[in-house]
């Protein structure tokens, strides 16, 4: 157990519809990431906050978001979902380090389906 | 564009039939490579941490080295729970904690 929980753990929804997808941190952590991982793109990075402020970003849709609120909870929203979001969307923490850590604890996913 | 490859894709072995995983990178100015473990169904499980050519890591029956161009996972005498995909990924300066993975090698050991 790496500490790290997200919810859902499974999603199926249809292409158009809005999805919120949550995280909560290893207790202590203040960075989170989420990452994408699909067969044919691998384990792509999403997103980094640190401390409730954007940090870096990767190629991020613009139909998704994210925040990162004082408690240090965060949320992953999608939205006009389409075929291709089908995914493991992987939340991930890492101590507070300045420059950012590489060693990375990850949750254990939630698998996105659109129908 | 920094790029990391990771070969074989595939890698079948015999328990206790050691063997080698590659990770070749080329990127501007390495931070450092990590090597994660995971298993179906989960998220990847942190291994290793290397920063500069020369360096070597140990665990169990894992070693991980590092080259200025690629690193290698060595597999001592694997057991059937050593089967994973072994993924590699690499830290470039000034990208927080972003990480860019390579594809994995999809490790199966059979008894």
């Amino acid at each position: 157990d790496s500490g790290v929980t997200q919810t859902p753990k499974h999603l199926i929804t249809a292409t158009g519809q809005r999805v919120t997808l949550r995280c909560s941190p290893r207790s202590g952590d203040l960075s989170v990431y989420w990452y994408q991982q699909s067969l044919d793109q691998g384990l792509q990075f999403l997103i980094q906050y640190y401390n409730g402020e954007e940090r870096a970003k990767g190629n991020i849709l613009e139909r998704f978001s994210a925040q990162q609120f004082p408690d240090l909870h965060s949320e992953l929203n999608l939205s006009s979902l389409e075929l291709g979001d089908s995914a493991l969307y992987f939340c991930a923490s890492s101590e507070p380090t300045s420059g950012g850590s590489g060693e990375l604890f990850f949750g254990e996913g939630s698998r996105l389906t659109v129908l | 564009e920094d790029q990391v490859t990771q070969s074989p894709e595939a890698l079948r072995l015999q328990e206790g039939e050691s063997s080698s995983l590659n990770c070749s990178y080329t990127v501007s100015g390495l931070r450092g490579l990590f090597w994660y473990r995971q298993d179906p169904g989960k998220g990847p499980e942190f291994l290793f941490t290397l920063y500069s050519a020369g360096e070597e890591k140990e665990k169990e029956r894992l070693k991980a080295t590092l080259t200025k161009k690629e690193s290698f996972l060595h597999i001592t005498a694997p057991k059937p729970e050593d089967s994973a995909t072994y993924l590699c990924a690499v830290q470039v300066p000034d990208s927080w904690g972003k990480l860019q993975f390579g594809a994995g090698t999809q490790v199966v050991v059979t008894p």
